[in-house]
């Protein structure tokens, strides 16, 4: 089946450690899009992705990096410069250049500990 | 730019009561809009969507009509039950799509009491 996969569900991260968020998808899309979402709050852009070996910053990069080496990969960086990187994140990825819908991955919760 | 306005919530219902969640757009041209649910824990899927003027989307007992004129895609369904608890986002896409993708409205939390 296509679809997009995220890993791991959950995640623990000591203050000061970086961690990385797994973003895979099968569904020969262009664009993949990295949100994180807050307790009680929408989604907010943090990095996209239009082609392999391309990526802009969204509307909150800062302490976050991503990589596109693969057309089908999308992996997402917390570094130790994100202050509060508590959430819950979700990567997406759509048709490029075309007006449909997004899919979206089941999202990995990320806790500092 | 492109924005998504829909009502805040949380919006608290009663099993079989009539639901409607406003939901308004500001874009240029004729976006394609969307309606995405999200369930505790879990990612967006998409419920339905419309592509043009006057499109109804329909799924799952909900329907939402794109009306160009009001700028509206609001969504309704005749009998909620428990198992619709859930947040629901509106969104739009611009035609050729954006490169940032899709722009969603904030969400509005939808529970459905027994």
């Amino acid at each position: 089946d296509g679809g997009i996969t995220q890993s791991p569900k959950y995640l623990f991260r000591k203050e000061g450690q970086n961690v990385t968020l797994s973003c895979e998808q099968n569904l020969n899309h262009d664009a993949m899009y990295w949100y994180r979402q807050d307790p009680g709050q929408g989604l907010r852009l943090i990095y996209y992705s239009q082609i392999v070996n391309d990526f802009q910053k969204g509307d909150i990069a800062e302490g976050y990096s991503v990589s596109r080496e693969k057309k089908e990969s999308f992996p997402l960086t917390v570094t130790s410069a994100q202050k509060n990187p508590t959430a819950f994140y979700l990567c997406a990825s759509s048709i490029q250049g075309a007006a449909t819908e997004a899919f979206f991955g089941q999202g990995t919760r990320l806790t500092v500990v | 730019g492109n924005s998504v306005t829909q009502m805040e919530g949380p919006v608290t219902l009663s099993e079989e009561a009539f639901l409607t969640i406003n939901c308004t757009y500001t874009a240029t041209g004729y976006p394609s809009l969307f309606w995405y649910v999200q369930y505790p824990g879990e990612g967006l899927q998409l419920l339905l969507k419309a592509t043009k003027a006057d499109d109804k989307g329909s799924n799952k007992g909900f329907e939402a009509t794109y009306r160009k004129e009001t700028t509206s895609f609001h969504l309704e369904k005749g009998s909620v039950q428990v198992s619709d608890s859930a947040v629901y986002f509106c969104a739009l896409s611009p035609p050729g799509g954006g490169a940032d993708g899709l722009t969603f409205g904030k969400g509005t939390h939808l529970i459905i009491q027994p």
